[in-house]
């Protein structure tokens, strides 16, 4: 039961342009968001979060959006580097604390 | 080092066998978590530990998977008569234990299990 979705697998990007990560979620009960970037043969790495009070966090070249009528997230990265080619995990918690939900992941590629 | 590490990083073992998997968590960390990721896949929630709490065990797949903790730190996961499908990276991750604390991960260990 995959309760945290991420549908594109991959996204390729050019440098300097916005990269737009989706992710959706099915427990109404999660209240805490989390994006986790991951290299190869690294664990991953947390990158920014927000909570459902809030409908959007902000640093520096990352915001993350929450729509929650939607139970949706976005993460936009403006402007893309060649250092953001990376997997990025969108993870939830709420209805059993610390057991966070990971989405299967979306490989992003930034290209010169 | 002051990150989360994990041993061994890579181990190949044959269908049957017994594993063991160590993670030494952040010094300070109250929480500890498992992971494993299978190809392709996300990270699957395998057992967490919170203090002298008992630990959350929802998450492991079979009787074959066990996990110990002594006190706050280092972390032993064991698989006995491993199957092929036990072929994953398992991933070790510990934070303060607050509820938005991040998890902080190690690198992993790649187990094949041929």
């Amino acid at each position: 039961d995959q309760q945290v979705k991420q549908n594109s697998p991959s996204l390729s990007v050019q440098e300097g342009r916005i990269s737009i990560l989706n992710c959706d979620y099915t427990n109404s009960m999660f209240d805490y968001f989390l994006w986790y970037k991951k290299y190869p043969a690294e664990g991953p790495t947390f990158l920014i979060s927000i909570s459902s009070i809030k409908d959007k966090n902000e640093d520096g070249r990352f915001t993350v959006f929450l729509n929650k009528s939607a139970k949706h997230l976005s993460l936009h990265i403006v402007p893309s580097q060649p250092g953001d080619s990376a997997v990025y995990f969108c993870a939830a918690i709420g209805d059993s604390w610390g057991k966070l939900q990971f989405g299967a992941g979306t490989q992003v590629v930034v290209t010169p | 080092g002051a990150g989360v590490s994990q041993s061994p990083s890579n181990k190949v073992t044959e269908k049957g066998k017994d594993v063991e998997l160590r993670c030494d968590p952040i010094s300070g960390h109250t929480a500890l978590y498992w992971y494993r990721q299978r190809l392709g896949q996300g990270l699957e929630f395998l057992i967490y530990f919170q203090g002298n709490s008992a630990p959350d065990k929802s998450g492991l797949p079979s009787d074959r998977f066990s996990a110990e903790r002594t006190g706050e730190s280092v972390s032993t996961l064991t698989i006995q008569r491993t199957q092929q499908e036990d072929s994953a990276v398992y991933l070790c991750a510990s934070n303060r234990g607050s509820y938005n604390s991040p998890l902080h991960f190690g690198n992993g260990t790649r187990l094949t299990v041929t």
